[in-house]
């Protein structure tokens, strides 16, 4: 089934470093990819999505971009803040089929920034 | 509304008692997704319903779990005889309908975190 593999944190950068956190993930047919992020005391917020392969997704200076040769959606950030400190999930959704509409989540990473 | 909320947000249950949450969607969203999210752990799909019929109840993980939408507005979530495997913060979001081919965003409550002794 599907499914969503992501790199397991927690994550602690300085601010102003560069941030990676890798997602990658098995589906069949064409699905659309997200990031979501849960700040501390809040809700779920999708930060960045793409529908097919080969689009960026970009937000707040975070980018993702769909590459279906290596099934990855790998998350990036040049230049870190500590109000970026936050859990970050990958998901994706199937475009048809029995699983239309739900999203299957990663782990979560969580990021810790220090000034 | 300004979003999706939730009730209650914390929650407290004896091993064995039933609880019921509730989740009130955005104005106008026909789609209404259940999550589940165990501590330390990426939400999990519970069920979906689009307006007041329920269209996957897959991922509910046993037949204590009960979702209703009787008027394709706010929903309930029902947890019969709770233990203590069903602690765990609940998660609702709502959305525009669900289309082949195109995703509308689903929009998260802040959950309920359930707890049982």
């Amino acid at each position: 089934g599907d499914s969503v593999t992501q790199m397991e944190g927690p994550v602690t950068l300085s601010e102003e470093a560069f941030l990676t956190i890798n997602c990658t993930y098995t589906a069949t047919g064409y699905p659309s990819l997200f990031w979501y992020v849960q700040y501390p005391g809040e809700g779920l917020q999708l930060l960045l999505k793409a529908t097919k392969a080969d689009d960026k997704g970009s937000n707040k200076g975070f980018e993702a971009t769909y590459r279906k040769e290596t099934t990855s959606f790998h998350l990036e950030k040049g230049s870190v803040q500590v109000s970026d400190s936050a859990v970050y999930f990958c998901a994706l959704t199937a475009d048809r089929g029995s699983t239309l509409g739900r999203l299957y989540f990663g782990r979560g990473t969580q990021l810790t920034v220090w000034p | 509304g300004a979003g999706v909320s939730q009730s209650p947000r914390y929650k407290v249950a004896k091993r064995g008692q039933d609880v019921a949450l509730r989740c009130d969607p955005i104005s106008g969203h026909v789609s209404l997704f259940w999550y589940q999210q165990a501590l330390g752990q990426g939400p999990e799909f519970l069920t979906y319903f689009q307006n007041e019929a329920q269209l996957d109840k897959s991922g509910l993980p046993s037949d204590r779990f009960f979702a209703e939408r009787p008027e394709g507005s706010v929903s309930t979530l029902k947890i019969q005889r709770t233990q203590q495997e069903d602690s765990a913060v609940y998660l609702c979001a709502s959305s525009l309908a669900v289309t082949s081919g195109y995703y509308n965003e689903q929009f998260f409550g802040p959950g309920t975190r359930l707890t049982v002794l």
